[in-house]
């Protein structure tokens, strides 16, 4: 089974700050990797899949990468309602999420 | 609009059985595969379950592996998740969630709000 480990745990920013998750595989995912935002007693979002396609209606601060095993979500400029937990997932051979980061007010 | 409507939760003792169901609609509920993700209380994402289309396969992690099921009626647009011999670790809300696709591989695309799930006596 792949495992994915996101870094950091959490990550402390102000808004307006650029914002930069990571996601690591323990093998290669080719680019099934999707990346979702929760927030406190909501369900998951869909933000980003196929590593770098954004889903319909997300704003284009969000931006994924990667390749390989090593992938990156960036927040270009954080907004008050994108302080949340992101998790990121692979869903090729096997169906693993990360444990997510959460991001928070500094 | 894609709706996805999970029930059956509730309280249920250690070693018993609860059956959720998931209604959707606002799609063409047999053209897409379909899955379930838990999460527990304070913690990540869990991937559970999965099912193509048209049901003809299904897949489950290793830690419901022989314990639960997953089935949906496609005539009903309802997906299902049979689970027996419920532990405290099962403790969880469940989310029905919609694949981007009819079979693997595919990401989920559109989630339900959840359904608790506690096992305790």
């Amino acid at each position: 089974e792949i495992m994915l480990t996101q870094s950091p745990g959490t990550l402390s920013l102000s808004p307006g700050e650029r914002a930069t998750l990571s996601c690591r595989a323990s093998q290669s995912v080719s680019s099934y990797l999707a990346w979702y935002q929760q927030k406190p007693g909501q369900a998951p979002r869909l933000l980003i899949y196929d590593t770098s396609s954004r889903a319909t209606g997300i704003p284009d601060r969000f931006s994924g990468s990667g390749s390989g095993t090593d992938f990156t979500l960036t927040i270009s400029r954080l907004e008050p309602e994108d302080f949340a937990v992101y998790y990121c997932q692979h869903y090729g051979s096997s169906r693993t999420f990360g444990q997510g980061t959460k991001v928070e007010i500094k | 609009e894609v709706q996805l409507w999970e029930s059956g939760g509730g309280l249920v003792q250690p070693g018993g059985s609860l059956r959720l169901s998931c209604a959707a609609s606002g799609f063409t509920f047999s053209s897409y595969a379909m899955g379930w993700v838990r999460q527990a209380p304070g913690k990540g994402l869990e991937w559970v379950s999965a099912i193509t289309g048209s049901g003809g396969d299904t897949y489950h992690a290793d830690s419901v592996k022989g314990r639960f099921t997953t089935s949906r009626d496609n005539s009903r647009n309802t997906l299902y998740l049979q689970m027996s011999s419920l532990r405290a670790e099962d403790t969880a809300v469940y989310y029905c969630a919609k694949g981007s696709t009819m079979s693997r591989p595919y990401y989920f695309d559109c989630w339900g709000q959840g359904t608790l799930v506690t096992v305790s006596s």
